[in-house]
């Protein structure tokens, strides 16, 4: 397997524009998240999914965020519009469960959003 | 809530030195505890993990041992490498509301080592 794939992997766009980034889970993975890094604040988690639904997204910082999961082998975090503040490295990760067991969580290598 | 708190850097180093970075959590009930590693421009990767107590996980000269006591996951290596700066990552696995995989993280330890 390829491992978590995530595109692009550099952004840059002005302020006001939509930005959507895209994620492609490790196949078989039932649990996908979204992360934000940044200097301030570290690895936020902002929304994660379990066999294609949103259980919590209660990171996500405002309703200019949107997450979305339309089948098991993709999804999108979209920011619309965007703003300055919202420049980040974006991680998306995936893992799965064995029986009552947690694994670890594989990440993409990211896409680095500017908002200029 | 579920938490993480780990020893803020940068951690300097000569090669061959001793490392430890502390890491100590919150939770309620038996979370798995993990520590990632994320090298320059790359996404984190899974460095050692333990799902229970006393348990040791280990993994590249790397060691972290399940202290519920106290609870501490602290990371630990007898002779680090230059290639081993990065920044490290100490996590714990969150139950909410029944069967869950997500991933709380610490803030992130910078190691830095030199030649």
């Amino acid at each position: 397997d390829a491992g978590v794939i995530q595109s692009p992997r550099h952004e840059v766009t002005e302020m006001g524009q939509e930005v959507t980034l895209r994620c492609k889970p490790i196949s078989g993975h039932d649990y996908l998240f979204w992360y934000r890094q940044t200097m301030m604040r570290g690895l936020e988690l902002l929304i994660y999914f379990n066999n294609n639904v949103p259980i919590d997204d209660s990171g996500m910082p405002e309703d200019r965020f949107s997450a979305k999961m339309p089948n098991a082998s993709f999804s999108t975090l979209k920011i619309q519009p965007s703003e300055p503040r919202d420049s980040a490295v974006y991680f998306c990760a995936s893992s799965d469960r064995t029986g009552t067991m947690n694994t670890e969580a594989f990440f993409g290598q990211g896409t680095r959003l500017t908002v200029v | 809530g579920n938490s993480v708190t780990q020893m803020e850097g940068p951690v300097t180093l000569s090669e061959e030195a001793f490392l430890t970075i502390n890491c100590t959590y919150t939770a309620t009930g038996y979370p798995s505890l993990f520590w990632y590693v994320q090298y320059p421009g790359e996404g984190l990767q899974l460095l050692l993990k333990a799902t229970k107590a006393d348990d040791k996980g280990s993994n590249k000269g790397f060691e972290a041992t399940y202290r519920k006591e106290t609870t501490s996951f602290h990371l630990e290596k007898g002779s680090v490498q230059v290639s081993d700066s990065a920044v490290y990552f100490c996590a714990l696995s969150d139950k909410y509301g029944g069967a869950t995989n997500k991933l709380i993280f610490g803030t992130g330890t910078l190691l830095a080592v030199q030649p």
